[in-house]
Parts: structure tokens; sequence; C-alpha cells
């Protein structure tokens, strides 16, 4: 079975600071790994995903997060917050291979952005 | 492109009533699914379609039914609905293959009282 954790319910920073939204993955095989935003009242957004290739993948709105295969970790970043990235953020993990079509999602990390 | 649709935006059932929420793409997608996303939880799988006549059941399929009777809709049915069953539904669809990112609706928010 698949599972995501997301181990922060709650996440506040500074604007301007650097923002991490943490996300650890269990899998078989190889993951595909997803990050999406869920602003209030609406459906989730894709921000960005880990296929293949560099550990580094660059996404929308200048989000960023890095594949650690030995830690099994996604985590989200950017290096300099706005109070307009306050929002809901989720991680999800599909495998590789098989017939395992699900997406699971991470319990969902909610990120505040202080002026 | 409207992306992916849903309807109704708002519902408010009363315990045993019945309802239908249809979700629509116009992105010639050959997957869809329908989530739930109650507090703390994250989104839950209900049931999935990854093409046309096709359906499968997901993480939580008790108490749901779906019909995929074409491409590009996907509906979701409660037969006798339960104050359990209040939630967010979201819809959402995306290309085939494991490695594409979904697409979702603006979801439809139940009460079932």
């Amino acid at each position: 079975a698949q599972s995501v954790a997301q181990p922060e319910d709650q996440v506040n920073v500074a604007e301007g600071n650097p923002l991490t939204v943490k996300c650890t993955y269990s899998v078989s095989g190889n993951p595909y790994l997803f990050w999406y935003v869920q602003y209030p009242n609406r459906g989730l957004q894709f921000l960005l995903k880990y296929i293949t290739g560099d550990n580094l993948v660059k996404g929308s709105y200048g989000f960023e997060a890095e594949f650690n295969k030995s830690q099994t970790s996604f985590h989200l970043k950017k290096p300099s917050a706005l109070v307009s990235d306050s929002a809901l953020y989720f991680c999800a993990v599909r495998a590789y291979s098989g017939s395992a079509r699900q997406l699971t999602f991470g319990s969902g990390t909610q990120l505040t952005v202080l002026p | 492109n409207a992306g992916v649709t849903q309807t109704p935006k708002f519902r408010v059932l009363k315990t045993g009533q019945s309802m239908t929420l249809l979700c629509a793409q116009d992105m010639n997608h050959e997957y869809m699914y329908w989530y739930r996303q109650d507090p703390g939880m994250g989104l839950r799988l209900i049931h999935y379609s990854v093409g046309e006549g096709t359906t499968a059941k997901g993480e939580v399929p008790d108490g749901y039914n779906v019909s995929r009777l074409k491409k590009q809709n996907f509906l979701l049915g409660l037969e006798s609905a339960a104050p359990s069953q209040t939630s967010v539904y979201f819809c959402a669809s995306s290309y085939s293959g494991n490695n594409y990112e979904q697409y979702f609706g603006p979801g439809t928010r139940l009460t079932v009282t």
C-alpha cells in the first residue's frame, strides 16, 4: 500500500523568509510525486511533480521541491514567501508501475505567511 | 476551455434522500475521479474511471455509485444519503498514465441532515 505523511498540520512563516512544507512517502517501487495547493473554497491546483531525472523540481509560482530517495521525502520549498502563498498544501504519491492508478494524498499542511 | 466543472455547488439533503453529482471535463481526458475531502483527512478516492463505460472502486466506495456513459461526464450518485456523507466532493480528470497530474473541479459542498 502507498501512503503519504505531512507531519505538520500548520506552518507559519514571515513574508520574505524561506518556507518548507514537509512530505514523506511510502510506495512500492519508484514513485511519482506531486504537490497541489488549495485556496479557500476552491479545488486543488497542480504545483509541480517529480517523475524522473533531476531531484530538484521547479514548479508554478516560484515553488520547488527536492526528491530524496534515501529519505523518501519530497519537501516543498520557496526561497521567499509571499502573503498570497497562504493556502492548504497537499503532497501526493502514485506508484510508477503496476495497476495502481490511485493517487494517495497526505492530510494537508496549512501554510500561513505573516506580513 | 472550462476545464472541470461540477454541478451543483451546494446541496442540503435529508437523511435517506438521493441525489446525483455531475462532473464534466472538456480536456478529452481518459481518467476521471471522485474524491471526498474531510477536515484533517486530506482527499480520499471514492470511485474512478479509466475510460468511457468503465468504473472502479477507490478507498471509500460504500454508499456511492458512479457511471461514465460519456467520456466527458462522470456522475456520482448517493442512493440513500447519511449524515456521514456530509463532505466536500471533488471531481478530477487526467490523461491516461500514472505520471500525469490531475485537474480538479471547484467542488460540491454537501450537507446531510
